[in-house]
């Protein structure tokens, strides 16, 4: 298995261009996750998925949209990118279900500056 | 929401020495406790979790304890080496939150040879 893979691994924005992250897991998981982490402040959740079809907000979901139209991909938009979401941005699924939480499988992370 | 406070934010070590990492968290519903460690340049990995039917967790020479009735959880290193070194995240989950976890701010941890 290849885990959770992300693509680009390094990105330059400018002002209001748009991108988009890929996120593909290979382990049949139901549950995706994007998180943003910047210096010093942890891992912020942005959106989340329980399942294809399924998406909903995190902590930190503006500016950025999410889609869930299969099981394994979960990519991220950035629409109108500003200087503010430079960060590290992680994908990351797991396998949850009622009554049992399970661990979380994180990419490798893009990162993302705009200028 | 839940919210989970972690110290120390930066933990210095000689190796070979003892290091403890402390988690408090406020939704007495949380019943999983994941840490996860992060090497430089990578994404976080899961090194250990407890959930709140136990009290302690050992793998080699990693612990987690859990004091539901306190609200606080701790991750304990014995025997420091060189690659230890990481940033090491807390988490805690609830089933009512849908299982999604709420992080710690992290603590940096440098072990010194």
């Amino acid at each position: 298995n290849a885990g959770v893979t992300q693509t680009p691994k390094f990105r330059i924005l400018k002002i209001g261009q748009s991108m988009t992250l890929q996120c593909t897991q290979d382990m049949n998981h139901n549950y995706m996750y994007w998180y943003r982490q910047d210096p010093g402040m942890g891992l912020k959740l942005i959106y989340y998925s329980v399942g294809a079809g399924i998406t909903d907000k995190g902590e930190v979901p503006n500016g950025y949209n999410v889609s869930r139209s299969t099981t394994e991909d979960f990519p991220l938009r950035l629409e109108l990118a500003a200087p503010s979401q430079t960060s590290v941005y992680f994908c990351a699924s797991s396998y949850s279900r009622s009554g049992s939480h399970n661990e979380q499988f994180f990419g490798p992370g893009t990162r993302l500056t705009v200028l | 929401g839940e919210n989970v406070e972690q110290h120390p934010s930066t933990l210095s070590v000689q190796e070979g020495d003892s290091a403890v990492i402390k988690c408090t968290y406020s939704d007495s519903a949380s019943n999983y406790f994941p840490w996860y460690k992060q090497e430089l340049g990578k994404g976080p990995q899961l090194i250990i979790d407890i959930r709140s039917n136990v009290g302690e967790k050992k793998d080699q020479r990693i612990a987690v304890t859990l004091n539901k009735t306190a609200k606080h959880f701790s991750l304990h290193i014995t025997e420091t080496q060189p690659e230890d070194s990481a940033v090491y995240f807390c988490a805690a989950s609830s089933s009512g939150g849908s299982y999604i976890p709420t992080f710690g701010r992290g603590t940096s941890l440098i072990v010194h040879p």
